[in-house]
């Protein structure tokens, strides 16, 4: 069974500190891996995604995260935090691609103080 | 081109009630999928179709279904509405293809009461 574990359920950074988002999964097979941001009051947007290429993966807004595979882990950075990256960040995971069924961590909630 | 949109955004029911949420993909998209997002469960997989057939299910009760039109439309539906039931409502649809992340809704945000 295929599950993901985002440790700490909030994290609080300084604008222009680093972000760090932790993301472990445990999958059978190999996994397609994905980060989501969630606004308040919004839906779930792309930040990034691995598919099996290239191990570290560039997203949208600075994001990027690194697919660790003996560390079982998708660790989501960016090197400088700007106001409004404050927002929940979600890991998820999938086994195949033809499946529409994504596994989701409980979420982070991402702080940024001024 | 326009994403995934859901309607309603806002819905309030009573226990008891059913209710039938629509989501329409983007253009070209044929995979659907529904997810349950609460305080409590966080988000939880409701079912995918996929070309009009559902295609992988998840851990709800029976009350839960949908469907998928020709036209790749999907309605969710809810019957005999619980309190529990009160929740974020997320779409999400996708190309069949593993390369493609999938693309969510704003949601539709349902309140029983």
């Amino acid at each position: 069974a295929q599950s993901v574990t985002q440790l700490g359920s909030h994290v609080s950074v300084s604008e222009g500190a680093l972000v760090l988002l932790r993301c472990n999964y445990s999958s059978s097979v190999p996994p397609y891996l994905f980060w989501y941001v969630q606004y308040p009051n919004q839906g779930l947007q792309l930040l990034l995604k691995y598919t099996s290429a290239a191990t570290l993966v560039k997203g949208i807004n600075g994001f990027e995260a690194e697919f660790k595979k003996s560390e079982t882990s998708f660790h989501l950075t960016k090197p400088s935090a700007h106001m409004s990256d404050a927002a929940e960040y979600f890991c998820a995971v999938s086994h195949s691609g033809n499946t529409g069924k994504l596994i989701f961590g409980q979420g982070t909630t991402l702080q940024v103080k001024p | 081109k326009a994403g995934v949109t859901q309607t309603p955004r806002y819905l309030i029911k009573t226990r008891g009630q059913q209710v039938t949420l629509s989501c329409s993909p983007i253009s070209g998209h044929r995979s659907v999928s529904w997810y349950q997002q609460t305080p409590g469960q966080g988000l939880q997989f409701l079912f995918e179709y996929f070309s009009e057939t559902q295609r992988n299910k998840g851990n709800f009760p029976g009350r839960f279904s949908g469907r998928q039109f020709s036209n790749s439309r999907s309605e969710m539906n809810v019957s005999t509405l619980e309190l529990g039931d009160s929740a974020l409502y997320l779409c999400a649809s996708r190309y069949e293809d593993s390369n493609y992340g999938y693309t969510f809704g704003s949601g539709t945000r349902l309140t029983v009461v």
